[in-house]
């Protein structure tokens, strides 16, 4: 594979329900990033990692964690998902080359019902 | 007021037009600005970056930057059926938040494009 992948594709969940998104850049990117795109809001920063074993509070970070355990992966959980959580959410990683660009997964699409 | 203001359109144009999509922009400190294309269901894709003011071209695509007015446009030239899609504006910075700091992009709200052949 080259770049990001993201599981579910997608995913309908009760509320209350606890749920984590998955992320792997084969790229060795150290900075990544998970965002919600909302019709009408655009993209939104929840968190963001620099490097493996750092992780940071983004534009909308509440009802979420993440971790980075290593440099591949960056899980995003919904501890107790609630509606207003249903969204498109998109995992990135950020070259190091000094442009600032960043790459995008392919998104996955989770109902909170 | 929003740090970068876009156009949502839709704008609709005939194959072959020449399509120009525009952002402002209010913050000074932004440094790269780039312009991504989203499909239907698909995420960003990354089609251009540039750092100064002046012109970038790619193929069919060129990115303009003026840092004076702080505006930014993207010029599709021939444009096909299968470059209706949204396109993003985006723009970088660094933010500086509990002692740490991070490179962070800002996103225009995007622009919805169709070309009926």
């Amino acid at each position: 594979i080259a770049g990001i992948t993201q599981a579910p594709t997608s995913q309908i969940l009760a509320a209350g329900r606890r749920m984590t998104l998955r992320c792997t850049q084969d790229m060795r990117h150290n900075a990544m990033y998970w965002y919600r795109q909302d019709l009408g809001l655009g993209l939104r920063l929840i968190h963001y990692s620099n490097t493996a074993g750092t992780t940071g509070k983004g534009e909308v970070p509440d009802g979420y964690s993440v971790s980075r355990a290593n440099t591949d992966d960056f899980p995003l959980t919904l501890a107790s998902a609630v509606p207003s959580q249903t969204s498109v959410y998109f995992c990135a990683s950020r070259t190091d080359r000094g442009t600032d660009t960043q790459y995008f997964g392919p998104g996955t699409r989770l109902t909170v019902l | 007021q929003k740090e970068v203001e876009q156009d949502p359109g839709p704008l609709s144009v005939p194959e072959g037009a020449i399509v120009s999509l525009n952002c402002t922009y209010s913050n000074s400190a932004f440094q790269y600005f780039m312009w991504y294309r989203q499909y239907s269901r698909k995420g960003p894709e990354l089609l251009m970056y540039t750092y100064s003011s002046g012109n970038k071209e790619d193929g069919r695509f060129t990115a303009q930057v003026d840092k004076s007015s702080k505006y930014i446009s993207l010029f599709i030239r021939d444009s096909q059926p299968s470059d209706s899609a949204t396109y993003l504006c985006a723009m970088s910075s660094s933010v500086n938040a509990g002692g740490t700091s991070y490179g962070k992009l800002t996103f225009g709200q995007g622009t919805i494009l169709t070309v009926h052949p």
